[in-house]
């Protein structure tokens, strides 16, 4: 049973055009993640929803959209896609506050790899 | 906002010998620091977390220590194998009391290849 899972895993795509990446999680957590992570490696949070609710929003161009139509699905919308776009985005949950249980561990999806032309 | 520093980024090591890895927080309202390994082409996975009211954590041949007043803490391996070799990411976060919030702060992250 794959506890946090993700599509597409590759994603090749033009510039300019818009993608869409899946992710879908069965541990019963309440909050979820985008994570990017470019070519060197380095790990940078975008967003995070808690129970369809938008709590962590960073620096991100808006042409990013996330959308979380239940706790357990977490989607990510980009437009009019560029170079520096490319790079894996992780999904993730986590379950929040000690009284919930919460342990503060992440766990991420395969990752997506998107690559732009 | 919370920024974590991580060094080395690279570090080679032979089969056997110890590895330390170190971090460093700008927050001190952060009080727990999780440790991620990922393999090649992998997810990160926790393998070894702390928080603010312990100094030191041991998990078999892994151990993390915290100095909340240096603001610094570091991942230590034992008796290192082959396959530890990965890409190893510390992290913060004031998790205990942001609400309940995850917001997990990684460090650059430290490629650790151990030759045979």
């Amino acid at each position: 049973d794959t506890a946090v899972s993700q599509t597409p895993k590759y994603l090749v795509t033009q510039m300019g055009n818009d993608k869409s990446i899946k992710c879908e999680q069965n541990l019963g957590h309440d909050t979820m993640y985008w994570y990017k992570q470019d070519s060197k490696k380095f790990l940078k949070i975008m967003f995070s929803y808690n129970n369809k609710e938008l709590i962590i929003n960073e620096t991100v161009p808006n042409r990013f959209s996330p959308k979380s139509p239940d706790k357990a699905h977490l989607n990510l919308h980009i437009n009019s896609l560029e170079l520096g776009d490319s790079a894996v985005y992780f999904c993730a949950s986590s379950q929040e506050g000690l009284a919930g249980g919460g342990t503060g561990e992440l766990f991420f999806g395969e990752g997506s790899r998107l690559t732009v032309l | 906002g919370e920024n974590v520093e991580q060094h080395p980024s690279t570090l080679s090591v032979q089969e056997g010998d110890s590895a330390v890895i170190k971090c460093t927080y700008s927050d001190s309202a952060s009080n727990y620091f999780p440790w991620y390994k990922q393999e090649l082409g992998k997810r990160p996975q926790l393998i070894i977390d702390i928080r603010s009211n312990v100094g030191e954590k041991k998990d078999q041949r892994i151990a993390v220590t915290l100095n909340k007043t240096a603001k610094h803490f570091s991942l230590h391996i034992t008796e290192t194998q082959p396959e530890d070799s990965a890409v190893y990411f510390c992290a913060a976060t004031p998790f205990l009391f942001s609400g309940g919030y995850n917001k997990l702060i990684f460090g650059a992250g430290t490629r650790l290849a151990v030759h045979p």
